[in-house]
């Protein structure tokens, strides 16, 4: 059972816009960054997102991030179909007395 | 570019400590305020966190697995390397080290390509 919760799967047309929501609680979210990463299949993760919504080099403007309270979203607008993969969100969680860094149980993405 | 590679065997008998490597190339381990960490996925799961090394050698570990990890650094070699003690099959799973930020928060920027590590006799 993860701490950050996702959806197990979504799916949409290419071209289509989505959207992957990541659950928390004031310990997580609520009060540190979120983080976004891409796995293709057979891959290792790639960060997507970090900061709520800062992309790194080279990550095009169709992946996009926000967070409001204990909640983040990654939105992929324009879809290809090489975008089917599996998509985690993570940050840190204080909850326990010494923290972890913890990540949701990930999503995953069907282009139909 | 900074590069990550996995190294260590990919089959570990029960009761035993399964010992990883991760080898930077491109780029000085050494360097400033990255969080050498590792990583790991079990089969068709999500994500797990195990720990960080920073290069002065200072150690940070996942609470729930806290008494059988070490990870330690060897700038010389530039690398740094997960020892797991007393492993079980719930172990085994794909093992990514990772480049780790944490100013102002945690993320992971750079990843190996991951090196599976069954547990079995």
């Amino acid at each position: 059972q993860s701490v950050l919760t996702q959806p197990p799967s979504v799916s949409a047309a290419p071209g289509q816009k989505v959207t992957i929501s990541c659950s928390g609680s004031s310990s997580n979210i609520g009060n540190n960054y979120v983080s976004w990463y891409q796995q293709l299949p057979g891959t290792a993760p790639k960060l997507l997102i970090y900061e709520n919504n800062k992309r790194p080099s080279g990550i095009p403007d169709r992946f996009s991030g926000s967070k409001s309270g204990t909640s983040a979203t990654l939105g992929i607008t324009g879809l290809q179909t090489g975008d089917e993969a599996d998509y985690y969100c993570g940050t840190w969680d204080s909850s326990l007395s010494a923290g972890d860094v913890v990540f949701g149980g990930g999503t995953k993405l069907t282009v139909l | 570019q900074v590069q990550l590679q996995e190294s260590g065997p990919g089959l570990v008998k029960p009761s035993q400590t399964l010992s990883l490597t991760c080898t930077v190339s491109g780029g000085s381990i050494s360097s400033g305020g990255y969080y050498w960490s590792w990583i790991r996925q079990h089969p068709g799961k999500g994500l797990e966190w195990i720990g960080y090394i920073y290069y002065s050698g200072s150690t940070y570990y996942n609470p729930s697995l806290k008494s059988r990890v070490t990870i330690s650094v060897d700038t010389s070699k530039n690398q740094f390397s997960l020892k797991l003690s007393s492993v079980t099959a719930a172990d085994t799973a794909v093992y990514y080290c990772a480049r780790g930020r944490a100013s102002p928060d945690w993320y992971f920027d750079l990843w190996g390509r991951g090196t599976l590590v069954t547990v079995s006799s």
